[in-house]
């Protein structure tokens, strides 16, 4: 099966920018996804990302997808206190092949 | 709309005991699904539905039941709880298979 990897832990300070790295081993997904999941609550979309693009940016998000490395990445820029959460990629092939990362954890530094 | 919603957000359960976990989303979503979340694990699909009366299993099904007899609700069912089933449990739905899944607020459960 897939299988999909993160660090599990990022610390900046505020005002940086922010990069989370994901890999992965099956290149069939069709889509590739980034959540957001704050204390206590379920996993939020942020954006997305079609297997035929190379990057896509989304007001201070920006989403790197390298195939040929099987690397995904998203960087958010001016890292604001709020940003802290866990960040979860995501690959899906279909609705019952999604398969989530591990999560990175987020820690902005003020 | 409330969107998905699941209840309770925290139970605590003896091994042996059976539970229901509540579902319910207001989008009209044909799509429903549920993820245990682990520490260091991800999310990992327990049951999923394509619509009323249609079922599967997901990566961890055993020890779980699920039904779906209604568009808006999909609860999960826990036969005969053990510790390993100690866990939060997110439900999530959506409206096809390539779109956004949303997701509820979660369950913290506790198998003593």
């Amino acid at each position: 099966g897939e299988d999909v990897e993160q660090s599990l832990f990022l610390s900046v300070r505020e005002g940086d920018s922010s990069v989370i790295n994901c890999t992965y081993t099956d290149s069939s997904s069709t889509y590739l996804y980034w959540y957001k999941q704050e204390p206590g609550a379920g996993l939020q979309l942020l954006t997305y990302i079609f297997s035929n693009m190379d990057m896509k940016q989304d007001q201070r998000l920006t989403v790197l997808l390298n195939k040929k490395d099987k690397h995904l990445s998203l960087r958010i820029a001016d890292t604001q206190t709020g940003d802290s959460a866990i960040y979860f990629c995501a690959l899906s092939g279909g609705y019952q092949k999604v398969t989530f990362g591990t999560g990175t954890k987020l820690q902005v530094i003020p | 709309n409330a969107g998905v919603t699941q209840t309770p957000k925290f139970q605590v359960l003896k091994t042996g005991q059976s539970m229901t976990l509540q579902c319910a989303q207001d989008m009209n979503h044909e799509y429903m699904s549920w993820y245990r979340q682990d520490p260091g694990m991800g999310l990992r699909l327990i049951h999923y539905s394509v619509g009323a009366g249609i079922t599967d299993q997901g990566e961890v099904p055993n020890g779980y039941n699920v039904s779906r007899s209604t568009t808006e609700d999909f609860p999960l069912r826990l036969l005969s709880a053990a510790p390993s089933q100690t866990s939060v449990y997110f439900c999530a739905s959506s409206s096809g298979t390539q779109e956004t899944q949303y997701f509820g607020p979660g369950t913290r459960l506790l198998v003593l």
